[in-house]
Parts: structure tokens; sequence; C-alpha cells
């Protein structure tokens, strides 16, 4: 009963370094998001995927890029780390196929990620 | 860009009191949600409610949607220790993505 994975649960990175954040849900669900919160700002999206093999951009995707691994997975890199990214990370995962925003988001336990 | 806005940022109750909390929102939705986030956790999901609908129940939990006003409120009774936690209301726009406000964090004291 595991439902949306998120790993590593912590990071601490350089500038300029890169990394992968990698999701995996187990509930057969077809749209998949990244989010980052921070701060008195909630949360803002930052890409979607809103079937397999299809990615889109949210609100705030500059420095970061996704990969739609496959139905399961949906991975978020940074390429080259900025402070401005210290943040915590959320995947989450949806049923229908596309932005239906009458279903619920089923969300994992967040990357607290610092970039010093 | 952040449609809905909690009010207040934070409440303090005593366990058995009831706790409500506002939601505004700008422009016309199709549906609503609220989130509960425990400290460390991520989001959980309560209750959905549709712009025809005007008030869902689930457990303790309330929440009313007066569209005329684009303002949504939750109400937890009797609350209990295990209630402490930030909530989330979750409007969508005009393409159906949700946006998140900043959050209301309640705190239920022995």
């Amino acid at each position: 009963n595991a439902g949306v994975t998120q790993t590593p649960k912590f990071q601490v990175l350089k500038t300029g370094q890169s990394m992968t954040l990698q999701c995996a849900q187990d509930m057969n669900h077809n749209s998949m998001y990244w989010y980052r919160q921070d701060p008195g700002m909630g949360l803002r999206l930052i890409y979607y995927s809103a079937s397999e093999g299809t990615t889109d951009k949210g609100e705030v995707p500059n420095g970061y890029n996704v990969s739609r691994l496959n139905k399961r997975e949906f991975s978020l890199r940074l390429e080259s780390a900025a402070p401005s990214q210290t943040s915590v990370y959320f995947c989450a995962s949806s049923y229908g196929t596309g932005l239906y925003s009458n279903q619920p988001q089923h969300f994992g336990d967040g990357t607290r990620l610092s970039i010093l | 860009s952040q449609q809905g806005e909690e009010d207040p940022q934070a409440l303090s109750i005593q366990e058995g009191e009831n706790a409500t909390m506002n939601c505004s929102y700008k422009t016309s939705i199709n549906n609503l949600q609220w989130y509960r986030q425990n400290s460390g956790r991520g989001l959980v999901h309560l209750i959905l409610i549709r712009s025809n609908e005007r008030e869902k129940h689930s457990g303790r939990l309330r929440v009313t949607l007066d569209t005329s006003k684009k303002s949504s409120s939750l109400l937890i009774t009797a609350s209990r220790a295990a209630d402490t936690a930030s909530y989330f209301c979750a409007t969508d726009d005009n393409d159906y993505k949700l946006s998140f406000g900043a959050g209301t964090t309640v705190t239920v004291r022995a």
C-alpha cells in the first residue's frame, strides 16, 4: 500500500551540481505532477504529465526538466542547481488522463532539498 | 498563480472545540478541494466540492461553498490532537490545474 514514493527524502547539493528526484506510484494513475513548497507560498506546480508519454510546463518550470519514464515513474531533474531551488519537492498523482480538477491528488512525503 | 487564500494563517484551539478556516478565491471555479498536511508529510485529500454544490460532509468535516462570494469554509468539529496540521484549499484555474493557497496552520491544545 505504498501510494506515491519519492526518493531521496533529503539532499544537500552545492550550487551548479545536478541531480534527479525520483517518483513512483503504484495506484495505476495516469496523471503525475511535481510541485515545490516554499514557506508562506503554498504549492507551486513545476511540471505535470497528463498521460504516459506527455509532459507540460506548470507555473515555475525554469531550471527543471522532467521525464515520464513509464506509467508509474515521473522524475524531476535539476541540471545546474541554484540556491533559489532550495525547497521541499512533492510528487503527486491522480487517476484521470488530463488535468481533471474533479479528482483528488495523492502526494508523496516530499524531498527536502538544500542548495548551498 | 495562487488563486485560493486561506484565512486565518494560524489557529490555536482547545481539544474538543470546533475549528473554522476560510478560503477565498478570485475567479470562477469548477471545483474546490481541501487538503491536510501533517508536519513533515505530504498533503492528504480531505474533501472535493463542485461549483454546483453548497455543502459537503465527511465525518467531522463540513465544507461549504459560496460561489457568489467566491469563498469556502472548512469546519472541523470536536477537534482532537491528531487534527493538528496545516490545511490547504485548492482551486482550479481555466485549464483545470489546481492552485494551492498558503494554508492555515491549526494547533489543537490538549
